[in-house]
């Protein structure tokens, strides 16, 4: 079964507009990872933020977690052109990861 | 900044073929592992490998794939007899032991099987 599943699927924005993904897990986790993924390259690392964390920042990035709903989110403030990309969630640790479905972000110049 | 590094970046292959995709992991890192991401689906996992020995696999992972570390430095994917099927990129990734960098990912192997 899927680990995580992101919500949603495909966002279009405007330049300076926020852009907010939202990931869905089932089982318990020691952390939760965010990557992006521009098209048809490989995915890069953006932000880990551990259970016993509630928010994380990483300059335009806004990562939040919470446990009990198992759910995390990404924000993406002031968004540009240059975030267009894909963005997944993903769980485990150094045995493997496991992703989720993407959200699919395009922001319009 | 350190890359890992994957080649070739394309691969085109008859089906029945067997293909091997090479990668150079982060030099330092200690766990190695193998992702296939078929035409815009999702990302999926293979393999995962420490120490030199494979330490979790996925269903994916069947007989007709084996990983080998022959040296220090490269990391192999070795499919014996290719698939329709196996046509995807493969990303090859690294990490060190405390996950605070996450995994540094190759920028992949398309591979076609014809």
């Amino acid at each position: 079964s899927q680990q995580g599943e992101e919500d949603p699927q495909a966002l279009s924005i405007q330049e300076g507009e926020n852009a907010t993904m939202n990931c869905s897990y089932k089982t318990s986790i020691n952390n939760l990872q965010w990557y992006r993924q521009n098209s048809g390259r490989g995915l890069v690392h953006l932000i880990l933020i551990r259970s016993n964390e509630r928010e994380k920042h990483s300059g335009r990035l806004r990562v939040t977690l919470d446990t009990s709903k198992k759910s995390s989110s990404l924000l993406i403030t002031a968004s540009r052109a240059a975030d267009t990309a894909s963005y997944f969630c993903a769980t485990g640790g150094t045995d493997k990861l496991i992703f989720g479905t993407g959200t699919r972000l395009q922001v319009f110049p | 900044e350190p890359e890992v590094t994957q080649t070739p970046s394309h691969q085109v292959t008859q089906m029945g073929q067997e293909v091997i995709l090479r990668c150079v992991p982060i030099s330092n890192h200690l766990y190695f592992y193998w992702y296939r991401q078929i035409l815009g689906q999702k990302v999926e996992f293979l393999v995962s490998f420490y120490n030199n020995e494979i330490s979790e696999k996925s269903e994916i992972f069947d007989d007709q794939f084996s990983v080998e570390r022959p040296d220090g430095s490269n990391f192999t994917l070795k499919i014996r007899s290719t698939k329709l099927e196996d046509s995807a990129m493969y990303f090859c990734a690294s990490s060190e032991t405390l996950l605070n960098y996450g995994y540094t990912f190759g920028s992949g192997t398309r591979l076609t099987v014809v």
